[in-house]
């Protein structure tokens, strides 16, 4: 069965320093897709970046990477130059397969606090 | 933004009596989504739909029933609230991108059965 496992319940990190935010999947299936979504207090669920499994490159979106490591099955989330506004929870999720239900299994999520 | 809308935005109810949520779509997307969630487990998927009429069961089904009539409205209903219901409910819309097929989520509703 597939699993999403985020072992960082909370983080601290410094305005303008990067921060790294793990996420570990499990899965049997060699194709799938991974996501991170943001959250901030407000409550909203914001996408922020994919990757899919037979991406080469590691995925970028502006301030957002994801290290992809596929034998370790981790995806990492990087988080350059961070901002106050960068204070929220972060969930890894994944979805198995190429098929367009989309389905989603989530971890349990991260809370980052980003110091002035 | 992705046009979602979810009614009511808070509800709270007592033990027992029926609730039915709203997710409404303005963006023709074919697949909906019916999340809760809860401290500790995230978001966890309760039902899905990948068109109308047709919809499936997700990871906790159990107590809960949907209806898609529309391709704009999926309704999320407790036919019976229990106080193991009270969570935060979230409806999301699949992105059509293929391969990618990203969710975007509705503002939630927060359900407190009393």
């Amino acid at each position: 069965a597939q699993k999403i496992t985020q072992t960082q319940p909370g983080m601290f990190v410094q305005e303008k320093e990067a921060v790294t935010l793990d996420c570990t999947y499990d899965t049997s299936d060699q194709s799938y897709g991974l996501f991170w979504y943001k959250q901030p207090s407000s409550g909203e669920m914001i996408f922020l970046i994919y990757q899919g499994s037979y991406d080469e490159q590691n995925a970028t979106e502006g301030r957002y990477s994801l290290n992809f490591q596929k034998a370790r099955k981790s995806a990492n989330l990087v988080i350059s130059a961070s901002q106050l506004g960068d204070s929220a929870m972060y969930f890894c999720a994944m979805r198995e397969g190429t098929s367009n239900t989309g389905k989603l299994i989530f971890g349990q999520g991260t809370t980052l606090q980003v110091k002035p | 933004d992705a046009g979602i809308t979810q009614s009511p935005r808070h509800k709270v109810t007592e033990t027992g009596t029926p609730v039915t949520l709203r997710c409404h779509q303005t963006e023709n997307h074919r697949y909906m989504y019916w999340y809760r969630q809860d401290p500790g487990h995230g978001l966890r998927l309760i039902h899905y739909s990948y068109g109308v009429k047709d919809t499936d069961k997700g990871e906790v089904s159990d107590g809960y029933s949907v209806s898609r009539s529309k391709t704009e409205d999926f309704l999320l209903t407790l036919e019976s609230a229990t106080s193991s219901q009270t969570s935060v409910y979230f409806c999301a819309i699949s992105g059509e991108r293929e391969f990618v097929y990203e969710q975007f989520f509705g503002p939630g509703t927060r359900l407190t059965v009393l």
